[in-house]
């Protein structure tokens, strides 16, 4: 298994502000993921970010709007930009790991609230 | 695209029975699909897998069914407890390689005493 921890756990922002999720891992993963869960729904994919290559994104998210950084095997950070009380969400990251299976891990999310 | 539905109202069973959660799913034939349990403020927990030639899994208490024809997946709770009270969400896996989750609507689970 992996344990994960994200921070903050929480923020209150601004509009127009931007802020920047960390996730750390306990172990060396390939991929990791970044999700979002609007209040009330279920879980969004945001985009896959690999070591060493651009992150992948998914129908609907953009890089200039959620720039992913993965420096190395156990890290990773997701940036909200320009915020907009829409973007309001939990944010996870969650990791996959060959050892354990098709499973993913998850961390316990970034609670976020734009004014 | 893909469609993943489950009960969208909360299901409210009491203690000792059995809860029988469903997951449907549309335009999209998995080779996998996935249980997990998603307490309030907390990131989900995986908790059973199933591959599309296996007709049953079980684990404990929990028992996953997958009907490839039906398009659905049942997640059984059985003798139920009101530790058991959480969200319950089903995932499928698209690509075949556990790399990408498309989750469901998720299913609000209260086990009352």
């Amino acid at each position: 298994s992996a344990v994960i921890s994200q921070k903050p756990s929480r923020d209150i922002c601004q509009r127009g502000t931007s802020l920047t999720i960390q996730c750390q891992v306990d172990s060396q993963v390939t991929m990791m993921f970044w999700y979002r869960q609007q209040p009330g729904q279920s879980l969004t994919l945001i985009a896959t970010a690999n070591q060493g290559s651009e992150a992948t994104y998914e129908s609907g998210f953009v890089i200039d709007k959620f720039p992913i950084s993965r420096p190395n095997l156990t890290f990773s950070t997701l940036t909200v930009s320009n915020m907009s009380p829409e973007d309001s969400s939990i944010y996870l990251c969650s990791v996959g790991m060959a050892t354990a299976g098709l499973e993913q891990f998850f961390g316990p999310g970034t609670r976020l609230t734009v004014l | 695209s893909q469609k993943i539905e489950q009960n969208s109202e909360a299901l409210n069973i009491q203690e000792g029975k059995t809860a029988t959660l469903t997951c449907n799913y549309t335009n999209y034939s998995p080779a996998y699909l996935q249980w997990y349990r998603q307490d309030p403020g907390r990131g989900p927990v995986f908790l059973l897998l199933i591959r599309e030639n296996e007709k049953e899994k079980r684990k404990e208490r929990l028992k996953v069914t997958f009907d490839t024809t039906l398009k659905q997946s049942l997640f059984h709770i059985t003798a139920s407890q009101p530790a058991d009270s959480a969200t319950y969400l089903c995932a499928l896996d698209m690509t075949g390689g556990g790399n990408k989750l498309t989750f469901g609507t998720g299913t609000q689970l209260k086990v009352e005493l």
